[in-house]
């Protein structure tokens, strides 16, 4: 089956650093993207990984391990306007039809406190 | 501004009503999704139109109906929906099959059903 897992809530300070772990299990993993929402907002993209590795853009990098369906969100030097929810994303390559499929996990409620 | 607009942002309607989500991308892309958000759980994907064509439809309640004349256009026409279908519809595009395949979303629009 599909399923991605990451923590509900965290809470951290301003000018910190925090990490934002996803699990995932797919039949045909082709890619994972993490997204940003605000409360009462659209999702927006922030990033996107289908190699092993740490991706970086700005204040914000993502790590992938697909040996170990796992991927984590890494916020530096923490802003109050990063609260927000984030949400890790699989794509799926289905079995019928060979398409793609994204699947979002819940996401994670950050709190981002003075 | 994502470049994907919805109308209405905000919706109640009764459970005999009648009423339809418009949604429009000015992207140039080729897919476009529905989706619904409820509280503290996952987006879910409804329903995936690429090239126009109905790819994807995840056995969505046939009181939801999507139509897509063109490839910036879709709506989700609704019609005798149940107090649980309150949430918030989001629309988004993409570019069918292109690496990454980042989706932009609109600002949805959030239904009450009363």
């Amino acid at each position: 089956g599909q399923n991605i897992d990451q923590p509900t809530e965290m809470t951290a300070t301003e000018g910190a650093i925090v990490q934002i772990n996803c699990t995932y299990q797919t039949s045909g993993f082709n890619g994972l993207f993490w997204y940003q929402q605000h409360a009462g907002e659209a999702p927006t993209f922030l990033s996107y990984n289908v190699l092993d590795g740490l991706e970086e853009k700005g204040r914000f990098s993502s790590f992938l391990s697909r040996s170990k369906g796992y991927s984590y969100l890494l916020l530096k030097e923490l802003q109050m306007k990063d609260s927000a929810s984030y949400l890790c994303a699989v794509r799926d390559t289905r079995r019928d039809t060979g398409g793609f499929k994204t699947i979002f996990g819940a996401g994670t409620r950050l709190f981002v406190k003075a | 501004e994502t470049g994907v607009t919805q109308t209405p942002r905000h919706l109640v309607m009764g459970m005999t009503n009648k009423k339809s989500l418009k949604c429009e991308q000015h992207l140039g892309h080729n897919a476009m999704y529905w989706y619904k958000q409820s509280a503290k759980k996952p987006l879910e994907l409804m329903f995936v139109y690429s090239l126009e064509e109905r790819v994807e439809n995840n056995s969505v309640p046939s009181r939801f109906s999507p139509e897509c004349p063109n490839s910036s256009h879709l709506f989700l026409h609704l019609h005798t929906l149940q107090p649980e279908d309150s949430a918030l519809y989001l629309c988004a595009s993409s570019q069918w099959g292109a690496t990454g395949n980042e989706q932009y979303f609109g600002p949805g629009t959030r239904l009450t059903v009363t």
